[in-house]
């Protein structure tokens, strides 16, 4: 099956750095990505919806200048999280829905990427 | 905002034993869908369920869905220790992926 893949599975940073964090669709097209982020212990909140060749379009409350969000070609977008505090540590998590003929529309998500920020 | 809204938010069972999650919704739908997530993972999808359709099998599995009470529930029969997970139900109201997850039911099957 479609296989989406993250990178780095984990990372730590000092405060005040810029991390990115990679999603890539690894044998599908996906126009759109959606990328996550879920604290300890809860659910996960939609941040934003990554647009292949545009704006990505942010949810209510969600800084788009502090998460940067890049989807240059078809099989990859990017989350920066620009001069990282510790209130940012998180579990960030990407999916994307293969939409080409003959799919089944089934959304796959990464593993995950795991961001602690000092 | 969340949607859905799940309960129980933690279940404690024994081998064998079937676990029955449950979730509420809000707004209209195109579809609501159960992933599981085992501790620091991703998200692994389960069961997707239309909104025309009332009950779907897969396996051990068994999900319903009343859209006259917007809500759904998951069982798992004859439970195994390899089950225990947290279980998230996720709503599609748009063609486009775009989900909104319950608050998660953390389930434990005790061997």
């Amino acid at each position: 099956g479609a296989v989406v893949s993250q990178h780095p599975s984990w990372v730590i940073c000092k405060s005040g750095t810029s991390v990115k964090i990679e999603c890539r669709s690894l044998d599908f097209q996906a126009t759109t990505m959606f990328w996550y982020r879920q604290f300890p212990k809860q659910s996960l909140m939609l941040m934003a919806t990554s647009n292949e060749g545009s704006k990505a379009t942010y949810e209510q409350g969600v800084e788009k200048d502090k998460f940067l969000i890049n989807h240059a070609s078809l099989t990859l977008s990017t989350l920066t999280v620009t001069s990282a505090h510790p209130e940012d540590s998180s579990f960030y998590i990407c999916s994307a829905r293969d939409r080409g003929l003959g799919s089944t529309g089934e959304l796959f998500f990464g593993e995950g990427s795991r961001l602690t920020v000092l | 905002s969340q949607q859905g809204e799940e309960d129980p938010q933690a279940l404690s069972i024994q081998e064998g034993e079937n676990a029955t999650m449950n979730c509420s919704y809000k707004t209209s739908i195109n579809n609501l869908q159960w992933y599981r997530q085992n501790s620091g993972r991703g998200l692994v999808h389960l069961i997707l369920i239309r909104s025309n359709e009332r009950e779907k099998h897969s396996g051990r599995l068994r999900v319903t869905l009343d859209t006259s009470k917007k809500s759904s529930s998951l069982l798992i029969t004859a439970s195994r220790a390899a089950d225990t997970a947290s279980y998230f139900c996720a709503t599609d109201g748009t063609s486009y992926g775009k989900l909104t997850f319950g608050q998660g039911t953390i389930l434990t099957v005790h061997p």
